[in-house]
């Protein structure tokens, strides 16, 4: 049972352009969401976060957007630059502070030059 | 600050044989955790220790995974013995207690490849 989807197992976009990765999740006890980044051979690194009491949160060039209705989330980098190509993953918890995190299957985003 | 460091980073075996994997987590991290990442999914969780006592271990296989979190800094994972199946990355991470974000922290992941 997946409770934490990423549809899309790649994206390609153009270099200086938006890039939109999503998620979906089906457990409605989750309520903090985060995005990771993950470079070959290096572990995951944080990247942002979302608390279910916020649809935004802005960083930088990072913005996560939540819709809790439809139980989606999405992360737009704006202007996408080649070091930002990487796998990327969704993750949920069921509250913060509980940092048992319930991870989705990863999106490969490569800017091309 | 360091990171969490993990060791081996690579390590292949054949099945039936068993494989131990250390890990230090940041200093001053109360809460440590093993994921299991197999090629193509999403890190899964394994174990989670606070300071040196098990909070879930409901996914760890126990007929053949242990791990322990001796006096609540190092912790090793055990896979005795290994199948086919357990070939993954297998990621230490920690946090302090109540983080700021509620962010992991992760080591650089030691890979197992079974034959």
């Amino acid at each position: 049972d997946q409770q934490v989807k990423q549809n899309s197992p790649s994206l390609s976009v153009q270099e200086g352009r938006i890039s939109i990765l999503n998620c979906d999740y089906t457990n409605s006890m989750f309520d903090y969401f985060l995005w990771y980044k993950k470079y070959p051979a290096e572990g995951p690194t944080f990247l942002i976060s979302i608390s279910s009491i916020k649809d935004k949160n802005e960083d930088g060039r990072f913005t996560v957007f939540l819709n809790k209705s439809a139980k989606h989330l999405s992360l737009h980098i704006v202007p996408s630059q080649p070091g930002d190509s990487a796998v990327y993953f969704c993750a949920a918890s069921e509250d913060f502070g509980n940092e048992k995190l319930t991870f989705g299957t990863g999106t490969r985003l490569t800017i091309i030059p | 600050e360091a990171g969490v460091a993990q060791s081996p980073r690579y390590k292949i075996i054949e099945k039936r044989q068993s494989v131990a994997f250390w890990c230090n987590p940041i200093s001053g991290h109360a809460t440590l955790y093993w994921y299991q990442q197999i090629l193509g999914q999403g890190p899964k969780l394994l174990i989670q220790f606070q300071n040196n006592g098990v909070v879930d271990d409901s996914q760890l296989p126990k007929d053949r995974f242990s791990a322990e979190r001796l006096k609540g800094v190092d912790s090793t994972l055990k896979i005795q013995p290994a199948k086919l199946e357990d070939s993954a990355v297998y990621l230490c991470a920690s946090s302090p207690d109540r983080g700021a974000t509620g962010e992991l922290f992760f080591g650089e992941g030691s890979r197992l490849t079974v034959l």
